[in-house]
């Protein structure tokens, strides 16, 4: 069935530090891939998603781009900020099914320090 | 900007208690979703539903899990006869229209079976 595998966490990264969550997942088809976000005490919200193979989504300076050939989609962002630690998770839409179902990662806890 | 409302944000029950969790969605959306976080785990997908009937649910929803739109506004978990292991997040989502494919969450009722 489909799934998807996020990096353990935490990650603990300094201000101003690279970010790279790793995130690869498993479906038939051609799923559509996403990035939420949740910050303490909040729910999820979306941060950026992509629907086709090599598609880059980006918002708030966080990018992903849809991997078909290594069914990835690694979260990056080129310099982190203190406001960014919240937990980080990796979907899919539940490609085959009756509806578009999100099926999701674990869950990745970034902390950033000052 | 619109948002998916839930009610209440935490609710304490005893095992056995019949808890219903409420949720406000965006007002033009037309899919519904309930989903739960057990502490330390992943967002798992419980029930979709469109146009007054269950479109999809997964193993997790049982015969003591149901479901109602009452009014057209608001969105009902009704979980029947709690257990120790219902104790968890509970999120609200919506969704509109289909072939858009971003759920809208609200923040979640954190139910604790005791």
């Amino acid at each position: 069935g489909n799934s998807v595998t996020q990096m353990e966490g935490p990650v603990t990264l300094s201000e101003e530090a690279f970010l790279t969550i790793n995130c690869t997942y498993t479906a038939t088809g051609y799923p559509s891939l996403f990035w939420y976000v949740q910050y303490p005490g909040e729910g999820l919200q979306l941060l950026l998603k992509a629907t086709k193979a090599d598609d880059k989504g980006s918002n708030k300076g966080f990018e992903a781009t849809y991997r078909k050939e290594t069914t990835s989609f690694h979260l990056e962002k080129g310099s982190v900020q203190v406001s960014d630690s919240a937990v980080y998770f990796c979907a899919l839409s539940g490609y085959g099914g009756a509806t578009n179902k999100l099926i999701f990662g674990t869950g990745t806890l970034l902390a950033v320090q000052p | 900007e619109p948002e998916v409302t839930q009610t209440p944000s935490h609710q304490v029950t005893q095992m056995g208690q019949e808890v219903i969790l409420r949720c406000v969605p965006i007002s033009n959306h037309l899919y519904f979703y309930w989903y739960r976080q057990i502490l330390g785990q992943k967002v798992e997908f419980l029930v979709s539903f469109y146009n007054n009937e269950i479109s999809e649910k997964s193993e997790i929803f049982d015969d003591q899990f149901s479901v109602e739109r009452p009014d057209g506004s608001n969105f009902t978990l009704k979980i029947r006869s709690t257990k120790l292991e219902d104790s968890a997040m509970y999120f609200c989502a919506s969704v509109f229209p289909k072939t858009q494919e971003t759920q809208y969450f609200g923040p979640g009722t954190r139910l604790l079976v005791l």
